[in-house]
């Protein structure tokens, strides 16, 4: 299979604990994008890289998220200190080409509880 | 601020027939939309995309219409089947940017 896959699936936590999330993206991707959804609600986007550059960030994501994408390939999401509204399915997305002829091919998700 | 309405209820139509989603938005000028499907528990899927000098597009049985007047795209799936039975996003990109606003998706039901 050479689409999107996230690890791990499914992760539960308690609160005031550090997550972290993997997302590899189809190989010759050089953007990556992170959303949140909640249930009912589209996916909002978190940030979005090219290759290693970091290039947008939500500005309703706090300081307590971080993600990165070392080598331009696989990227992680690292949450600090959980709170119960962090409870959500973060889902990855890979893309190429120019923006307007841009297809992201999503990931199938973690689904993070907080208790 | 930037704001996507899709029908927050559950639309259910009979297998057959022509399921219609609409897609509004305000204080945003998006050079293209984009459709996903998404089914419970997955990813959404990407259908189907259209800029903002297009009126319509189709493919299959698919088929959306972009009016920038209106601030309005609808999304048509005819002959429906049960198996397109899922909830459907639109997604709105801007010039100068690779992020997407999705709205909040639309339910559907196909009934055999």
């Amino acid at each position: 299979d050479t689409g999107v896959s996230q690890n791990p699936r499914h992760k539960i936590t308690k609160r005031g604990q550090n997550v972290t999330f993997r997302c590899d993206p189809i190989s010759e991707h050089n953007r990556l994008y992170w959303y949140r959804q909640t249930l009912g609600q589209g996916p909002e986007f978190l940030t979005y890289f090219q290759n290693e550059a970091q290039l947008e960030k939500s500005r309703l994501l706090s300081d307590r998220f971080s993600a990165e994408r070392p080598k331009g390939s696989f990227s992680t999401l690292e949450i600090q200190r959980t709170e119960q509204g962090d409870s959500a399915m973060y889902l990855c997305a890979s893309s190429s080409g120019w923006a307007a002829q841009e297809t992201q091919y999503f990931g199938p998700g973690t689904r993070l509880l907080v208790l | 601020s930037q704001k996507i309405e899709q029908n927050s209820e559950a639309l259910n139509i009979q297998e057959g027939k022509t399921a219609t989603l609409t897609c509004n938005y305000t204080n945003y000028s998006p050079a293209y939309l984009q459709w996903y499907r998404q089914d419970p528990g997955r990813g959404p899927v990407f259908l189907l995309l259209i800029r903002e000098n297009e009126k319509e597009k189709r493919k299959e049985r698919l088929k959306v219409t972009f009016d920038t007047t209106l601030k309005q795209s609808l999304f048509h799936i005819t002959a429906s089947q049960p198996a397109d039975s899922a909830t459907y996003l639109c997604a709105l990109g801007g010039s100068g940017t690779y992020k997407y606003i999705f709205g909040t998706g639309t339910r559907l039901k196909v009934l055999a």
